[in-house]
C-alpha cells in the first residue's frame, strides 16, 4: 500500500528565511512525487513534480524539491520564504499506471514579518 | 493552462434535498476525473474516480447511490449529493488528468473547490 508522511503539522518561520518541508512516502515501485499548495478555502496547486531523471526539480513560486530513493523522502525547499507563502502544503505520491494519488496530511506554513 | 473550474463555489440547502457540483477542465481534455472530500484542516479523502462514459469508481465506504457522478464529456464531470443530510457538509473537490496523445497524463490539476452547507 502506498502512503505520504509530512511529520511536521505546522510550521512557523519568518519571512525571507529558508524553509524545508518533509515528505516521506512509502511506494512498492518507481514514485511519481508531488507537492501541492492550498490556500485557506481553495483548491491545490501543483507547485512540482518529479517523475524520473533529475533527481533535484524546480517548481514554481521559487519552490524546489529533492528525490532521495535511500530515505524515500521528496523534500521542498526554498531559499526565502515571502508571506504570500503561507498555506498549507501537501505532498502526494503516485506511479505509473497508477492513477489515483494518495496525499499527505499536509503541513500548515506561517510566516511572521 | 491547465485550468479545472467548479460550480457552485458554495451551496447551501436544505435537508433532503439534492445538490449537484460540475467540475469542468476549461482548457485541455480529461478522460479522467477525480473527486475528493476535505474536512477542516484535514487531507484529502478520493471519493472517486470519473472516467468519461463510463461508470465512477467508488472508494471503500462511499455510497455511490448517494454521491452519484456523471462524465458525460471530455470536459464535464457532476458530482450529485442525493438527500442531503447536515453531515454531508463538507468541501467537495475535484481533479482532471489530462489528455495528451489519446491517453491521460499522470498529472492531477485541481478545482478551487466547493463549500456544501447542509442545515
Amino acid at each position: 500500500a502506498q502512503s505520504v508522511t509530512q511529520p511536521d503539522i505546522h510550521i512557523t518561520v519568518s519571512e525571507g528565511a529558508s524553509l524545508e518541508l518533509r515528505c516521506n512516502y512509502s511506494y512498492g515501485a518507481t514514485p511519481y512525487l508531488f507537492w501541492y499548495v492550498q490556500s485557506p478555502g481553495q483548491g491545490l496547486q501543483l507547485l512540482l513534480k518529479y517523475f524520473s531523471g533529475d533527481t533535484l526539480v524546480q517548481g514554481i513560486k521559487g519552490f524546489e524539491a529533492e528525490f532521495k530513493r535511500s530515505q524515500s523522502s521528496f523534500n521542498l525547499r526554498k531559499p526565502s520564504v515571502h508571506w504570500s507563502d503561507a498555506a498549507e502544503y501537501f505532498c502526494a505520491v503516485g506511479g505509473f499506471g497508477n492513477e489515483k494519488l494518495t496525499f499527505g496530511t499536509g503541513t500548515r506554513l506561517t510566516i511572521i514579518p | 493552462g491547465a485550468v479545472v473550474s467548479q460550480h457552485p463555489s458554495w451551496v447551501i440547502c436544505k435537508s433532503g434535498t439534492s445538490v449537484k457540483i460540475e467540475c469542468r477542465s476549461l482548457d485541455f481534455q480529461a478522460t479522467t476525473m477525480f473527486w475528493y472530500r476535505q474536512f477542516p484542516k484535514q487531507s484529502l479523502m478520493l471519493m472517486a474516480t470519473s472516467n468519461e462514459g463510463s461508470k465512477a469508481t467508488y472508494e471503500q465506504g462511499v455510497e455511490k447511490d448517494k454521491f452519484l457522478i456523471n462524465h458525460a464529456s471530455l470536459t464535464l464531470s457532476t458530482l450529485t449529493v442525493t438527500s442531503a443530510h447536515p453531515e454531508d457538509s463538507s468541501f467537495y473537490i475535484c481533479s482532471a488528468r489530462e489528455d495528451r496523445l489519446g491517453r491521460s497524463t499522470d498529472t492531477q490539476y485541481f478545482g478551487p473547490g466547493t463549500r456544501l452547507t447542509v442545515l
